[in-house]
């Protein structure tokens, strides 16, 4: 079955560092992958997206690659800021019958420190 | 106006009553869904509508019985449910489902529902 794993629970990092989050998937070949941040309480807000015939992604201070061949996308954030605190879920779309559907990782929670 | 309404934002019910959960968007998106998520879950889809017709249902128990009455609102009909189903119920709308790599979701803020 599909399975999507995002690389650890939790993320510690120091203010101004560069996060770097993880999201491997395996029995899947997704036509997309985007990454959503998550507020307590919140429902997902949609950050970037990324389609298969593309390796990488920039929007501000955010990266996205994605590596069909390792089934794993890479998610930094770079001179990160305590307001970077959030869980990011990475989720991966592919066509079903009648269009496409998307499914969610289980998310890392970052914490920057200041 | 980029923002979808869910409501009520808490609901507490007990096993043997009957509420709804409603939610909104006037963004002209074509495709709606909801969502379940527990604590430290990712969101797991429930059901989708594309053009107000049911398209996806994730083998959903009966118990949650989903509606949408127009293309700019979605309804989860709850009855009999269990305390298992208690989590965030999160609406979500895109464009238009079939459009695929412009398949960006925007997330209602949820409702937290407690069922005793």
């Amino acid at each position: 079955s599909q399975k999507i794993e995002q690389n650890s629970e939790a993320l510690n990092i120091q203010e101004g560092k560069t996060a770097t989050l993880t999201c491997n998937y395996t029995n899947y070949s997704p036509a997309y992958l985007q990454w959503y941040r998550q507020d307590p309480g919140r429902g997902p807000v949609f950050l970037l997206l990324i389609r298969e015939n593309e390796k990488e992604k920039r929007k501000e201070r955010l990266k996205v690659t994605f590596d069909t061949t390792l089934k794993q996308s890479l998610f930094h954030i770079t001179a990160s800021q305590p307001a970077d605190s959030a869980t990011y879920l990475c989720a991966l779309g592919g066509r079903y019958t009648g269009g496409f559907k998307t499914i969610f990782g289980a998310g890392t929670r970052l914490f920057v420190k200041a | 106006d980029t923002e979808v309404t869910q409501t009520p934002k808490h609901l507490v019910m007990g096993m043997t009553n009957k509420k709804s959960l409603k939610c909104e968007q006037h963004m002209g998106h074509r495709a709606m869904y909801w969502y379940k998520q527990k604590a430290k879950k990712p969101p797991e889809l429930m059901f989708v509508y594309s053009y107000e017709k049911l398209s996806i249902n994730e083998s959903v128990p009966s118990r949650f019985s989903p509606e949408c009455p127009n293309s700019s609102l979605l309804n989860l009909h709850l009855h009999a449910l269990q305390p298992e189903d208690s989590a965030l119920y999160l609406c979500a709308s895109s464009q238009d489902r079939a459009s695929g790599p412009y398949n960006e979701q925007f997330f209602g803020p949820g409702t937290r529902l407690t069922v005793l």
